[in-house]
């Protein structure tokens, strides 16, 4: 299964309301998960089962979906929100990931 | 709390061999599966391999099949990666990553260890 993430990279303002889409060659029953890694750190995950927020992870993120066709938003951008974005699907093996989505600082 | 660390990567030689140990504390180890994900250097997450909780069952992505090999010791609360006939292409940060999390029938990888360079090089 492969995953395309839209798009590659973006550039938005603190306070901005940003959106990232993340598509499935397949349809994956939603086990889609949601990562967020800064240069030099591992992934830290954000969002799984599509739409559940980790614990500890803030409000501001979201994500939704099914099928084959997935979201994750962050409403109300903070500067520490400036990061490479990552979705990854668990239907089945092997896992993938996406390209991911580097959001930068307009 | 959780904590994972890595350790035995380094510089070896394109066919040599390196055996990656992940060290795991904060949880009880032996009741989740493990993975390891890597990232060649400036590019994205791949997953490589999982195992089970008692190391009956392994996946790996293709692309390492034949060459790696991964194992725990739940005994010594640790996860090991065993690659072989290294290759240029598996330059990479190796992470080792819990799959602590449950839901809806899938563990999801939520926690993660700083990783560890490995570089296939003449």
């Amino acid at each position: 299964i492969q995953l395309t993430q839209s798009p590659s990279s973006l550039s938005a303002s603190v306070g901005d309301r940003v959106t990232i889409t993340c598509r499935a060659s397949q349809g994956i029953s939603g086990y889609l998960a949601w990562y967020q890694q800064k240069p030099g750190k591992a992934p830290d995950l954000l969002i799984y089962a599509a739409s559940t927020l980790q614990s500890g992870v803030p409000s501001r993120f979201s994500g939704s979906g099914s099928g084959t066709d997935f979201t994750l938003t962050i409403s109300g951008l903070q500067p520490e929100d400036f990061a490479t974005y990552y979705c990854q699907h668990l239907d089945s093996m092997p896992i993938t990931f996406g390209q991911g989505t580097r959001l930068e600082i307009k | 709390e959780v904590q994972l660390v890595e350790s035995g990567g380094g510089l070896v030689q394109p066919g040599g061999s390196l055996r990656l140990s992940c060290a795991a504390s904060g949880f009880t180890f032996s009741t989740y599966w493990m993975h390891w994900v890597r990232q060649p250097p400036g590019k994205g997450l791949v997953w490589v391999s999982r195992m089970n909780t008692d190391g009956h069952t392994t996946d790996y992505v293709d692309s390492v099949k034949g060459r790696f090999t991964i194992s725990r010791d739940n005994a010594k609360n640790s996860l090991y990666l065993q690659m072989n006939s290294l290759r240029v292409e598996d330059t990479a940060i190796y992470y080792c990553s819990a799959a602590i999390t449950y839901t809806g029938g899938r563990y999801y990888l939520d926690s993660w260890g700083q990783g560890i360079l490995v570089t296939v090089s003449s």
